[in-house]
């Protein structure tokens, strides 16, 4: 069975910090993809990125960042200057490739004071 | 290009009651999946359509059904709603193909009183 652990309920920081949420997912397949999710308080779910588990590369885009390593079933996501509108839920899901549901972590509520 | 649409935004219902909440998916995509959220459990997973077929069941009662028109449409249905079936229910839709990510809608959030 897969699961996602996001062992960080809450964070807090003021504005213009840096700011790593953690994720440790398990998985049995080779193949399988992570997600993360932004949930604003309209409720809507915002892509952020998707990952393969053959692509270790980390990646920026803007202000975030992601660090996958495979080796400690990590996907972690860095949030550099933080700003208030990033003030949201942050979800990270596995998907593996024999289906098609996701599964997601507890969430990490993030609040970002300015 | 419209993201995926779901109706009603809200609804409120009494104990034993149906509903029925409907999706819009992103022109273009096949598969639709279905989502439940509450603070107590989280996400879970509910069901996910493919060309007018249940391709993927979560663990939830026979209450929760779904089914997706030919035009990709999809509903959930509820049966005999209970209180701990309130939640925000998200629709999310895809291509169906190698995993090429999922876009949500703004979800149906369900009062059951």
């Amino acid at each position: 069975a897969q699961k996602v652990t996001q062992a960080q309920t809450e964070i807090s920081v003021v504005e213009k910090e840096d700011v790593t949420l953690d994720c440790v997912y398990e998985t049995r397949d080779t193949t399988y993809y992570l997600f993360w999710y932004k949930q604003p308080p309209s409720g809507e779910l915002v892509f952020l990125i998707r990952r393969n588990s053959f692509d270790e590369q980390n990646e920026i885009s803007g202000r975030y960042s992601w660090n996958f390593q495979k080796s400690t079933s990590s996907f972690n996501f860095t949030i550099t200057a933080s700003q208030v509108v990033d003030s949201a839920v942050y979800f990270c899901a596995l998907s593996e490739t024999s289906g098609s549901r996701l599964t997601f972590g507890e969430g990490t509520q993030l609040t970002v004071n300015p | 290009k419209a993201g995926v649409t779901q109706t009603p935004r809200y609804l409120i219902k009494t104990r034993g009651q149906q509903v029925t909440l409907s999706c819009s998916p992103i022109s273009g995509h096949r598969s639709v999946s279905w989502y439940q959220q509450t603070p107590g459990q989280g996400l879970q997973f509910l069901f996910e359509y493919f060309s007018e077929t249940q391709r993927n069941k979560g663990n939830f009662p026979g209450r929760f059904s779904g089914r997706q028109f030919s035009n990709s449409r999809s509903e959930m249905n509820v049966s005999t709603l209970e209180l701990g079936d309130s939640a925000l229910y998200l629709c999310a839709s895809s291509l169906g193909v190698l995993q090429t990510g999922y876009t949500f809608g703004s979800g149906t959030r369900l009062t059951v009183v």
